[in-house]
């Protein structure tokens, strides 16, 4: 069971946008920066972004990121095919130990 | 440029203890944050383990009794390696290895996964 809750899909049109929210506590999102995960069915997860807003080399600035709280969100603007994936948001949560969280995941369709 | 490859048996017999490795190219265990991250069929990603270069180690709860990440750090090793033990079909999964650079870190480097069938 995942501690981070996200929707289970999204879809828009080519072009289009989509949001998708990631749903946490104080303990992991609330004091911890947070990081998202494009998944390509068949392939490995990639850093999509990281401390909360910020792209790796070689991601599209289509891909946004924000956080506010115990949420975060990242916005996929001008939605294209190559688009369709699953995406995982993802933080540490630090107490007695350290423990990484990841989303519920999102199925991201473009219509 | 960092590169992981994981290793293993493929497929492991109920009870059985699972070993994986992950072989590192462009870099050695003792300089990086490193974690192993198992995908069930069908469903999500589930954190497993993580070893820093110190050779410190954490675990995800529900596992903590039955699984060992480990890594010799003081040899410039370049390979660190996930040890599971009593295995059930619950824990058959794609697996993967990938960096965090340091702790607190995102994972920013992954290899492609190896799968592992438990049998019952």
């Amino acid at each position: 069971q995942s501690v981070l809750t996200q929707p289970p899909s999204v879809s828009a049109a080519p072009g289009q946008k989509v949001s998708i929210s990631c749903s946490g506590s104080v303990s992991d999102i609330g004091d911890n920066s947070v990081s998202w995960y494009q998944q390509v069915p068949g392939t490995a997860p990639k850093l999509l972004i990281f401390e909360n807003n910020k792209r790796p080399s070689g991601i599209s600035d289509r891909f946004s990121g924000s956080k506010s709280g115990t949420s975060a969100t990242l916005d996929i603007s001008g939605l294209q095919t190559g688009d369709e994936a699953d995406y995982y948001c993802g933080t540490w949560s630090f107490g007695l130990s350290d423990i990484y969280v990841f989303g519920s995941g999102t199925k991201v369709t473009v219509l | 440029q960092v590169h992981l490859q994981e290793s293993g048996p493929g497929r492991v017999e109920a009870s059985e203890t699972l070993s994986l490795t992950c072989t590192l190219t462009g870099a050695s265990a003792g300089t990086f944050h490193w974690g192993w991250i198992r995908q069930p069929p069908g469903r999500g990603l589930e954190w497993v383990a993580s070893i820093d270069q110190y050779g410190a180690a954490s675990y995800h709860p529900s596992l903590k009794s039955r699984v060992t990440v480990s890594a010799d750090v003081s040899k410039s090793d370049n390979q660190f390696t996930l040890t599971l033990g009593a295995v059930t079909t619950a824990d058959t999964a794609m697996y993967y290895c990938a960096r965090g650079v340091f702790r607190g870190d995102p994972y920013d480097s992954w290899g492609p996964g190896t799968p592992v069938t438990v049998s019952s």
